[in-house]
């Protein structure tokens, strides 16, 4: 079946500039994550979302970000007046259940975001 | 809070050499662990995994066993070949009630040669 996808898959913005990034996670998995990858390091938790719910947004580095997943299934994480540090990958997602912390995430091809 | 600490790279082999990535991580509770790998041009795959200690998470010819009093979780594989070459990133899962983030290491990259 389909993975998670993500659009667009480059983006280059210019400083001060909004930017909205997509997520279509795995068709009926309950929840769903936005990670932050700089060049040469891991992935960073932003926050996650159970259906609806966004139940932790601990990672969001500052109220420019901002993500939603208004009828559980897209998300879109939004990042306003992008500055240079931002640029990075972003990396949505999805896992089955909501289960907990030994299931398996699976993530999409991420977006990376280039601000000049 | 939760760290994990993986060997830096590159780690450069020949083919059908043995190869330890070493990780270690800090967590409270009983997290639950993760090998990610990601080939090039191409997103994070679940490489392995293991839930509890002593568990050993096995794919690909790659193995890891949860070592609970070491705090580690070191990827291993007997004899790799070129198609191996990848960076690997190694994950924790904390143990709170409720679906968590991962927290990843730095990642290693791993070259293989012919």
């Amino acid at each position: 079946g389909a993975g998670v996808s993500q659009s667009p898959r480059y983006k280059v913005a210019k400083r001060g500039q909004d930017v909205a990034l997509r997520c279509d996670p795995i068709s009926g998995h309950v929840s769903l994550f936005w990670y932050q990858q700089a060049l040469g390091q891991g992935p960073e938790f932003l926050t996650y979302f159970q259906n609806e719910a966004q139940l932790d947004k601990s990672g969001l580095p500052s109220d420019r970000f901002f993500a939603e997943r208004p009828e559980g299934s897209v998300s879109t994480l939004k990042i306003q007046r992008t500055q240079q540090e931002d640029s990075a990958v972003y990396l949505c997602a999805s896992s089955l259940a909501g289960q907990g912390y030994q299931e398996t995430q699976y993530f999409g091809p991420g977006t990376r975001l280039l601000v000049l | 809070g939760n760290s994990v600490t993986q060997m830096e790279g590159p780690v450069t082999l020949s083919e059908e050499a043995f190869l330890t990535i070493n990780c270690t991580y800090t967590a409270t509770g009983y997290p639950s662990l993760f090998w990610y790998v990601q080939y090039p041009g191409e997103g994070l795959q679940l490489l392995l995994k293991a839930t509890k200690a002593d568990d050993k998470g096995s794919n690909k010819g790659f193995e890891a066993t949860y070592r609970k009093e070491t705090t580690s979780f070191h990827l291993e594989k007997g004899s790799v070949q070129v198609s191996d070459s990848a960076v690997y990133f190694c994950a924790l899962s904390g143990s709170g009630g409720g679906a968590d983030g991962l927290t990843f290491g730095k990642g290693t990259h791993l070259i293989i040669q012919p």
